[in-house]
This record gives C-alpha cells, structure tokens and sequence, in this order.
C-alpha cells in the first residue's frame, strides 16, 4: 500500500460527459502529480501541484484541469471526453515540490476511465 | 525522435538469470526513476537516481550522467519479478516516459 488513494478505481461514461477523478496524497506528502496511460501512447506526465499550485504543465488537453485543495488532495477533471479519453489515470505524490532533489513517487492504483 | 528509449521492448528470462534493461535519456534530468508494473496496473517506484548507484534486495540501478544512460539490473531472477519495466526521466517541471520493457520469468 502506498499511501495514496485514488477513487473511483473503475468509471464509464459516454462521449461528450464531464467526470471527476480524485486523488489523496500520503500523508505529509505536498506535491501531487497527474498521468495518463492509454494504449497508443503510454505513459505521459499531465500536470502538478506543490501545496496548492500549479507548478508543472505536461501534455494535458485544454479540457481537462486539476486542482489541488487545502488539504491536499487533488481533483483531475476532465470534461468534453472523447473515446481516446479512455485511458488509466495515475496519481502519485511526494514530498519534494520539483528541480534537483527529486523525492521518491508513490503512485495510487489508478482510475481506469470507459469512454463509450 | 523520443527523449527516452528502452531496450529490450521484451525480454523473456530463465528463473535465476541475470537480466539487465538498458535506458537512454536526451534531456537534462534531475531524476531518473525506475517504475515497475505488473498486469493488474499498479505502478510502483523502484528507484530514484541522480547519480551513481542503488542497490534494493536483488535489484541494481545505476545511472552515468555523461552519457545520459541508465540500467536496471535484477539478479537471481524470479517469476515474480514478472512485469512491465519503465524508465522515467525527469527534467524538474517535465517526465519522459519510457515505452517500457516487458519481462517474463520462466520457472
């Protein structure tokens, strides 16, 4: 168990909806990084935040947008969805916010996203 | 042309070999990581490099920063080590992912 907690494990969905996938941090941990893994191109970094910020910007769509809260936890939106929107969303978090020092990723299991 | 490349994409082992899967890198990185995932999906971070070496239980990784390559080693092999291996580079406000190297441990 790593610590990080992502709900909902499974979600589908049609063409054209909006959903919203969560993520809990471990605890302590203040960066929060999304990602996205789909068949066709792997895995690919979509955006993080450091304690409430935005502080890096990946290959994230126009229609999609997270945010991170007070708390810490943060939400990946993602709205107009297409069926190449299918795909596995990870979260991971860390302590370290980003640049040489690096801390160790924990990544939570993963909401696995059907889009019919 | 992709910032990461893996080799092998596949590699099939004998139980108790010694394996090793090659990652090259482009960019300028304040990390490596080594992520392993198993059929289920779930990722797991092996390790985190920015220079030299690191040893965890039957795993090695090691990094040159000059030449901007990385292994990943695993001795006495196992069947549970089964998995999909990925290589991430990170630049410090950017990953690059790895396409991922495929490993099966034969009994």
């Amino acid at each position: 168990d790593s610590g990080v907690t992502q709900t909902p494990k499974h979600l589908i969905t049609a063409t054209g909806q909006r959903v919203t996938l969560r993520c809990s941090p471990r605890s302590g941990d203040l960066s929060v990084y999304w990602y996205q893994q789909s068949l066709d191109q792997g895995l690919q970094f979509l955006i993080q935040y450091y304690n409430g910020e935005e502080r890096a910007k990946g290959n994230i769509l126009e229609r999609f947008s997270a945010q991170q809260f007070p708390d810490l936890h943060s939400e990946l939106n993602l709205s107009s969805l297409e069926l190449g929107d299918s795909a596995l969303y990870f979260c991971a978090s860390t302590q370290s916010q980003a640049g040489v020092n690096t801390g160790e990723l924990f990544f939570g299991e993963g909401s696995r996203l059907t889009v019919l | 042309k992709n910032e990461v490349e893996q080799s092998p994409q596949n590699l099939t082992a004998q139980e108790g070999e010694f394996i090793t899967i090659n990652c090259s890198y482009s960019v300028g990185i304040s990390a490596l990581h080594w992520l392993q995932q198993h059929p289920g999906g779930g990722i797991v971070s092996l390790f985190m490099l920015s220079s030299g070496k690191k040893k965890h239980g039957r795993l090695i990784a090691t990094i040159n920063i000059q030449e901007k390559h990385s292994s990943l080693h695993i001795t006495a092999s196992h069947p549970r080590d089964s998995a999909v291996y990925i290589c991430a580079a990170h630049t410090g406000n950017q990953f690059y992912f790895g396409t991922g190297t495929s490993l099966t441990v034969i009994p």
